[in-house]
Order: structure tokens, then sequence, then C-alpha cells
């Protein structure tokens, strides 16, 4: 079955510490996007990328970095420079003929 | 730049009770979408509304959108226990594939 597959599910990172997400589809998907959400708060857009080797700063991209080398994969580092990084991070790709979502799973990052 | 607005921020209802989800957009949004999360997983699609008086319905839930006033509503008729979540609205910015979520409604029906 198609999908979008995120992991892992919980993290945990020490200060100073960089770490990375990861975000693969496998629905052909050409545009992917990272999103950060705090607890009891809307999602806010990090990153995103349309197309392969090209991504854009999303509202809160600061302390943040991605790639997109391949289509299927999108992953995010969050940085030493990240203050405040414990949240949930959700992974979306879309088809650009259909617009609409499709949303991993999640990943709750917890600073340690 | 698209601002998304929902109010109630908090909802607590008894069960059978009927109430409305309103979504205010700030500028022309292409579409607009509606999400369920349950606490602890990721969204689920309900609705999307691509026009200007679409109206779509699934079960006790229906959302409307009305593109001149800027607004899109989630109706909830004869709430039940396995309606809590959190709904959110997000519009997109005309020429964009980019959502723009508002802060999302908690509602907690109560039996």
């Amino acid at each position: 079955d198609g999908g979008i597959t995120q992991s892992p599910k919980y993290l945990f990172r020490k200060e100073g510490q960089n770490v990375t997400l990861s975000c693969e589809q496998n629905l052909n998907h050409d545009a992917m996007y990272w999103y950060r959400q705090d607890p009891g708060q809307g999602l806010r857009l990090i990153y995103y990328s349309q197309i392969v080797n090209d991504f854009q700063k999303g509202d809160i991209a600061e302390g943040y970095s991605v790639s997109r080398e391949k289509k299927e994969s999108f992953p995010l580092t969050v940085t030493s420079a990240q203050k405040n990084p414990t949240a949930f991070y959700l992974c979306a790709s879309s088809a650009t003929e259909s617009y609409g979502y499709t949303f991993g799973s999640g990943t709750r990052l917890t600073v340690v | 730049e698209l601002k998304v607005e929902q109010n109630p921020l908090f909802l607590s209802m008894q069960e059978e009770k009927n109430y409305t989800i309103y979504c205010n957009y700030s500028t022309t949004s292409d579409r607009l979408y509606w999400y369920r999360q349950d606490p602890g997983k990721s969204l689920e699609s309900l609705f999307v509304l691509l026009s200007n008086g679409a109206v779509k319905q699934e079960g006790r839930l229906m959302a409307s959108l009305d593109t001149k006033a800027r607004l899109s509503t989630l109706h909830i008729t004869a709430a039940v226990h396995d309606l809590s979540a959190t709904y959110f609205c997000a519009g997109v910015p005309e020429g964009t594939y980019k959502y723009i979520f508002g802060t999302g409604t908690r509602l907690k029906v109560l039996a």
C-alpha cells in the first residue's frame, strides 16, 4: 500500500545535539512538507519542497535544515541552533494535480 | 499573507446537541480543508471545499464554504462522544501548495 512513513515515532535529543527525522513516501508525490506542532496549537510550516533538489523555507525555518536528494525522501535535521525543539513533527506530501496532503504519523521529539 | 482563525478554541458540549465551528481566513484561498486530530495522532482528512457555496457532509459533520465572506463552517449535529477530538481548518494561498492552518478547536463531547 502507498503511504508516507515517519521515523522514529519518539526521539530524545540532548542539549547541543543534532538529530534527523526521517520522512519517506511511495506515493510518487512531487511535493513534501514539514510542520511543527506545539501542545494545544496549530501546525506551523518549517520547510517544503516541490521538486527534487529544491526546497524553500517556511515560517519557522531557523534552527532546521532539510535535503531533497530523492523524490521519495525529505529528511529534517533539527540542529543545536534550534533552542526549543520539543514538539510533534509532521511530514506531509502532495501531488501537484490533486493538492490534497497525505500526512505521516508524526515524530515526537523531546529534549532531555 | 493568508491568515486562518478558528473559533472557538475550546468547545465542551453535551451529547445530542448541535454546534458550529467557524473558520475565517484573511485573503483569497484556493480551497479550504478540514482535518481531525486525535490526541498524539496525525491528522485525518475530513473535507475539502473547492468553491463558493460548497457543502460536504459525512455522518454528523457538515462543512460549508462562503468565499465572499471568507468563512467556512463545520457543523456538528447531535454530537456523540466519538467526535471528541481537535478539528483544524486549513487554507491555501493562491498559486501555492502550502497549507496555512488555523489554531484548532478542541472539542469535548460530554456523555
